[in-house]
């Protein structure tokens, strides 16, 4: 089976601070991307790459920056967390051939005081 | 604008009825729909997915229509039982991205 994991399933942290988040799976997909989801709003694609040290704006960038040194893996940082950044950050990968279903990992659900 | 509408309101239905879902969009012209199951505080997980030249796909007790002129897709999930209950959430091919609707809460009382 395709494992996404997450590095935290909680994080809080405080206005201003650098926040790293980190994806990592286990099934050589040349695909991942981040979401943030909020209430009302469904999913929306922050970033995602398509090979290592490749990336690509999706509709909600600012803010954000990513980073995928290595294929199985690839992190969102947010330079200077602030309130408006709280929701729960949703990891996901495909194989990048054909029309791929995306496998997700359980979420991060970030709080910024 | 490109906009994907999923039903408002949530859904609430009796054990063994069938719930309907529907998924509308605008200025989009996707190749292909896929509909996702998201449980409370876990990503989504893929159940099913249909091509533009595909008229309805099945799985077990769920049915997926797709209606390009209509620019509409279907979610039928028949007999359901009370597991039936989750958020489910439609998916648009957009330029090899994914543009997710909002989801439709169902809950199936026992």
């Amino acid at each position: 089976d395709v494992k996404v994991t997450q590095s935290s399933r909680y994080l809080v942290k405080r206005t201003g601070e650098k926040v790293f988040l980190e994806c990592v799976q286990d099934m050589d997909h040349e695909n991942m991307f981040w979401y943030r989801q909020d209430p009302g709003l469904g999913l929306r694609l922050i970033y995602f790459s398509y090979d290592v040290k490749m990336k690509e704006k999706g509709d909600i960038p600012e803010g954000y920056s990513v980073s995928r040194e290595k294929k199985e893996r690839f992190s969102l940082i947010l330079e200077s967390a602030s309130t408006n950044q709280t929701s729960m950050y949703l990891c996901a990968s495909s194989f990048s051939q054909g029309v791929n279903e995306q496998f997700f990992g359980p979420g991060t659900r970030l709080t910024v005081l | 604008s490109q906009k994907i509408e999923q039903n408002s309101e949530a859904l609430n239905i009796q054990e063994g009825k069938t719930a309907t879902l529907t998924c509308n969009y605008t200025n989009y012209s996707p190749a292909y729909l896929q509909w996702y199951r998201q449980d409370p505080g876990r990503g989504p997980v893929f159940l099913l997915l249909i091509r533009e030249n595909e008229k309805e796909k099945r799985k077990e007790r769920l049915k997926v229509t797709f209606d390009t002129t209509l620019k509409q897709s279907l979610f039928h999930i028949t007999a359901s039982q009370p597991a039936d209950s989750a958020t489910y959430l439609c998916a648009l091919d957009n330029d090899y991205k994914l543009s997710f609707g909002a989801g439709t809460t169902v809950t199936v009382r026992a």
